[in-house]
């Protein structure tokens, strides 16, 4: 994939298993922050976001956490399926424009069937 | 609806060499990113635009440079190539306001 080479943290799972993956971000004034869902060979794939003033947040079979107080962000997902192989990268906007998105270093996640 | 377009897909330069990259966005999204991402960095902010006019700029250097039209098409180009500047260049494409952006599948510049 686009990340060959880069030592990424990796989380092994079993199909229909629950994922969390974790991202801590560093700075206190970002208003959003993203996940993000990168295949090989793709470009990364908005999965869900969640604003600053909100501590929690569902979609389909994902879950966002945000927690200020360590400036920790989670992603779960719920069921994973071998479809659910990927690198995983959390962002953060940092004010002004919101295209302006600082990326986490990304985890990869490996669905075993 | 079309997605994110960028072309081409892959390409070789030279050190020392110029290159554009193209990028068309969904339609009716007047916002485009760019970003670099490479193995030892990671995904990277170059710059983006709206209406034609750079809003933001990431830390690179001033070889890195872009442009967008009326039509929100948008262009990067990166002159003096160097080795370093081997990576995937990505686009992205949002509807000003809201925190969804798009991307394409990126251009694997490769520089020899």
């Amino acid at each position: 994939g686009e990340s060959v080479g880069l030592h990424l943290p990796t989380l092994s799972v079993q199909e229909g298993d629950n994922s969390i993956i974790n991202c801590a971000y560093s700075n206190s004034a970002s208003d959003y922050f993203i996940w993000y869902k990168q295949e090989s060979g793709k470009g990364p794939q908005f999965i869900i976001d969640i604003r600053s003033n909100m501590d929690k947040r569902q979609g389909q079979r994902v879950t966002v956490l945000l927690n200020k107080t360590v400036k920790h962000l989670s992603l779960q997902i719920a069921a994973t399926q071998p479809g659910d192989s990927a690198v995983y990268f959390c962002a953060e906007n940092r004010g002004g424009s919101q295209g302006n998105l600082i990326f986490g270093k990304g985890t990869k996640l490996s669905v075993k069937p | 609806k079309a997605g994110v377009t960028q072309t081409p897909r892959y390409l070789i330069k030279t050190r020392g060499q110029q290159v554009t990259l193209s990028c068309s966005p969904i339609s009716g999204h007047r916002s485009v990113s760019w970003y670099q991402q490479t193995p030892g960095q990671g995904l990277q902010f170059l710059f983006e635009y709206f209406s034609e006019t750079q809003r933001n700029k990431g830390n690179f250097p001033g070889r890195f440079s872009g442009r967008q039209f009326s039509n929100s098409r948008s262009e990067m180009n990166v002159s003096t190539l160097e080795l370093g500047d081997s990576a995937l260049y990505l686009c992205a494409s949002r509807v000003t306001g809201n925190t969804e952006a798009f991307f394409g599948q990126g251009t694997r510049l490769t520089v020899v």
